[in-house]
C-alpha cells in the first residue's frame, strides 16, 4: 500500500469547513484512497473512500487531485462531536491480501 | 448492516492471569479478521490477520504463543492474552473484512475496541 502524509494536527471553529489534506504521491493505479476516523476511545469509523473523482456523502466529500497524489477530506460544518483522529489509508478496493494499515492520522480539534 | 462488536468493552486483571476478547460480526460473514492494539496517543499497531479455520498470521514483533487467536466460525474470532503483564495495557479494536461478494462496499468494519488494564 502506498504511503501517506497527514498533518498531525489541525483545528477548526464550530459550523466551519475543516480540510483535511493527505498526500500519497507514490499511489498506484488500482489503489483507492479511504478516511476512517477514530473518536477517542472507540474503534475507526469509516467516512469516505474513492479512486479519482469526488465523492460526497452524508458525512463528508473527498476532492481527489486529477495526478491522485493528494486529497483533501473536507467536512463541511464542523461540530464538536468531529473532534477525532482522522486517518487517510491508500489500499486496492476488494480482495487480495492487502494489509491494513494505520499511519499517525491528523488530530483534529474542532472548538466552539 | 455491518457491525462489529466486541466484548468486553473493558476488563481489568491481574498479572499472570489470561483474558479473552471476542469479536464478532454480526450481520455479515467475514472470512478474515484483524487485530489491532493502540497505546495511549499512537495509532493502531496491527498485531494480527485471522482466517476462518486456519492459523493466524502474525506481524514482526507479536509474540504468537503469547497472543493466541481462534478464529473458529465466519462471524467469530477470539484474542486471548496469555499471562499478563501490565505491559499488555492497552486499546485492543478487532475489524473484520466480509466475504468476496458480500455486497459491502467498504471492506473493513471495526469493532468499538477492548480496554485492557493489567495491574
Amino acid at each position: 500500500d502506498a504511503k501517506t502524509t497527514q498533518p498531525t494536527s489541525m483545528d477548526c471553529a464550530e459550523g466551519r469547513a475543516a480540510n483535511l489534506p493527505c498526500n500519497h504521491s507514490t499511489i498506484s493505479g488500482n489503489e483507492y484512497v479511504y478516511w476512517y476516523r477514530q473518536i477517542h476511545s472507540q474503534g475507526p469509523q469509516y467516512i469516505i473512500h474513492g479512486l479519482k473523482n469526488n465523492e460526497t456523502n452524508e458525512m463528508a466529500s473527498l476532492i481527489i487531485t486529477e495526478d491522485r497524489k493528494s486529497s483533501t477530506l473536507i467536512l463541511p460544518h464542523a461540530t464538536l462531536r468531529d473532534t477525532a483522529v482522522y486517518y487517510c489509508i491508500v489500499r486496492v478496493a476488494s480482495g487480495g491480501s492487502y494489509i491494513p494499515t494505520f499511519g499517525r492520522g491528523t488530530s483534529l480539534i474542532v472548538h466552539p | 448492516g455491518a457491525v462489529v462488536s466486541q466484548h468486553p468493552s473493558w476488563v481489568i486483571c491481574k498479572s499472570g492471569t489470561s483474558v479473552k476478547i471476542e469479536c464478532r460480526s454480526l450481520d455479515f460473514q467475514a472470512t478474515t479478521m484483524f487485530w489491532y492494539r493502540q497505546f495511549p496517543k499512537q495509532s493502531l499497531m496491527l498485531m494480527a490477520t485471522s482466517n476462518e479455520g486456519s492459523k493466524a498470521t502474525y506481524e514482526q514483533g507479536v509474540e504468537k504463543d503469547k497472543f493466541l487467536i481462534n478464529h473458529a466460525s465466519l462471524t467469530l474470532s477470539t484474542l486471548t492474552v496469555t499471562s499478563a503483564h501490565p505491559e499488555d495495557s492497552s486499546f485492543y479494536i478487532c475489524s473484520a473484512r466480509p466475504l468476496e461478494g458480500g455486497g459491502y462496499y467498504y471492506e473493513q468494519y471495526f469493532g468499538p475496541g477492548t480496554r485492557l488494564t493489567v495491574t
